[in-house]
């Protein structure tokens, strides 16, 4: 399988602040990679897929990037509603893996 | 609208089964990819299942041989029937529509549109 590591597991910032969380696979997963939202007790919500393509409704602060084996999300100025965790998934194989998420919180 | 909602859930006991139930609506659920994703208490998510719109399914090894994904065309509903349930199989179940792509190497599916899940406690 396909492992899915991202960095860093938690990250404290302010409203405003620019963030970046990066993710890389063991193995080369060409742009099949996606990155999600997720608040408390909610569903986890699809923000971008194909590495850079940013689903529809979703904020422009949000953009994706990278290919092979190393990608980064990165929200322009954090605003309230985005403190949450985020996840990305590889889905180049049947056998779709997860990273172990990444928590943004106030600081 | 698309709108998928889980159920079936609830505490069973170390080696029993389980059904869950995912009620779609806004689209066919025979014409698309659907997928499984569960979620232990206050951990990540791991991808369980997926079922193409030919019928092929696919399973992670953690469940393989344990779980099956189907589908009721006459009801619109997808289901996840699990059996030898083991601790490790608690969390939150969420089904999900997937977004899809043809490639040469073949299908490539994306969990899209996910439901509030159904939580499965397996304990004595």
């Amino acid at each position: 399988d396909i492992q899915m590591t991202q960095s860093p597991s938690t990250l404290s910032a302010s409203v405003g602040d620019r963030v970046t969380i990066t993710c890389r696979a063991s193995q080369t997963i060409s742009r099949w990679l996606a990155w999600y939202q997720q608040r408390p007790g909610k569903a986890p919500n699809l923000l971008i897929y194909q590495a850079s393509n940013l689903e529809s409704g979703v904020p422009s602060r949000f953009t994706g990037s990278g290919s092979g084996t190393e990608f980064t999300l990165t929200i322009s100025s954090l605003q309230p509603d985005d403190f949450a965790t985020y996840y990305c998934q590889q889905y180049n194989t049947y056998s779709r893996t997860f990273g172990q998420g990444t928590k943004v919180e106030i600081k | 609208e698309v709108q998928v909602v889980e159920s079936g859930g609830g505490l069973i006991q170390p080696g029993g089964s389980l059904r869950l139930s995912c009620a779609a609506s806004g689209f066919i659920v025979s014409s698309n990819f659907m997928s499984w994703v569960r979620q232990p208490p206050g951990k990540g998510l791991e991808w369980v299942s997926v079922i193409y719109s030919d019928g092929s399914t696919y399973y992670a090894d953690s469940v393989k041989g344990r779980f099956t994904i189907s589908r009721d065309n006459s009801r619109n509903t997808l289901f996840l029937q699990m059996k030898s349930l083991r601790a490790e199989d608690t969390a939150v179940y969420y089904c999900a529509k997937d977004l899809f792509w043809n490639t040469i190497s073949g299908v490539l599916t994306l969990p899209q549109s996910w439901g509030q899940g159904t939580l499965v406690t397996v304990s004595s």
